[in-house]
């Protein structure tokens, strides 16, 4: 089954910085990678994603970008605020015939320094 | 407003009793729904995918008679713990897509459940 690593677990930025979290997985046949931002006791929530025809998908002070031959996967924080300190989740999968099952990288805690 | 509903948010009982979360799509219909399962600054660990009108379908190392999951409905997936233990502490989070494209958000979100707080005295 496919297998998510994610790096650093934890980062701190000073405010106005820009914050970079690094994913790789490790089935090709995942085509599908959302990114999550979760802050304590609450849901899950989509920030971005990006599917595998695609390189670089970019929105406002967000991007990702994809490496299919080298299997990883980053997200792009520019111009930090402290809002945006959460925890952040990266996850592949397939989503060929139907199967939309995500697996989760292990999560990255960003804290924004004012 | 959500579109994916849990409930309860909260929920503490006694070891060896049983408790159902219960999970709906409020405005789209899904075939399938996932429940996840998180500990304490951990991340998401998927338990199992429930099938509308069929058998859920478990990960591996997750109890199926542990963990009863029913989806009795195009809206509502049940998750029950039976014979709850301090270890089965733990936010419980289901997800599910829409995938009638009604509300397709980002590239067909998978929206997720508000979560449920297990805490197993």
């Amino acid at each position: 089954g496919e297998n998510v690593e994610q790096h650093p677990s934890t980062l701190s930025v000073q405010e106005g910085d820009s914050a970079v979290i690094k994913c790789t997985y490790s089935d090709s046949a995942s085509n599908y990678f959302p990114w999550y931002k979760q802050e304590l006791g609450k849901r899950p929530q989509l920030i971005i994603d990006i599917r595998s025809n695609v390189g670089e998908k970019k929105d406002q002070r967000i991007a990702v970008t994809l490496n299919k031959t080298a299997k990883h996967f980053s997200l792009h924080i520019t111009e930090t605020q402290p809002e945006d300190s959460a925890v952040y989740f990266c996850a592949a999968a397939d989503l060929n015939f139907g199967n939309e099952k995500l697996t989760f990288g292990t999560g990255t805690r960003l804290t924004i320094i004012p | 407003g959500a579109v994916v509903s849990q409930h309860p948010s909260w929920v503490i009982c006694k070891s060896g009793t049983s408790v159902k979360i219960e999970c709906r799509s409020l405005d789209f219909q899904a075939t399938t729904m996932f429940w996840y399962r998180q500990f304490p600054k951990q991340s998401l660990m998927l338990m199992a995918t429930s099938n509308e009108g069929s058998k859920a379908t478990y990960e591996q190392g997750v109890e199926k008679d542990k963990f009863l999951i029913n989806h009795a409905s195009l809206t509502l997936s049940t998750l029950t713990v039976t014979s709850a233990h301090p270890e089965d502490s733990s936010f419980y989070i289901c997800s599910a897509r829409d995938q009638g494209g009604v509300r397709t958000g980002l590239s067909g979100e998978l929206f997720f459940g508000e979560g449920s707080r297990l805490t197993v005295l």
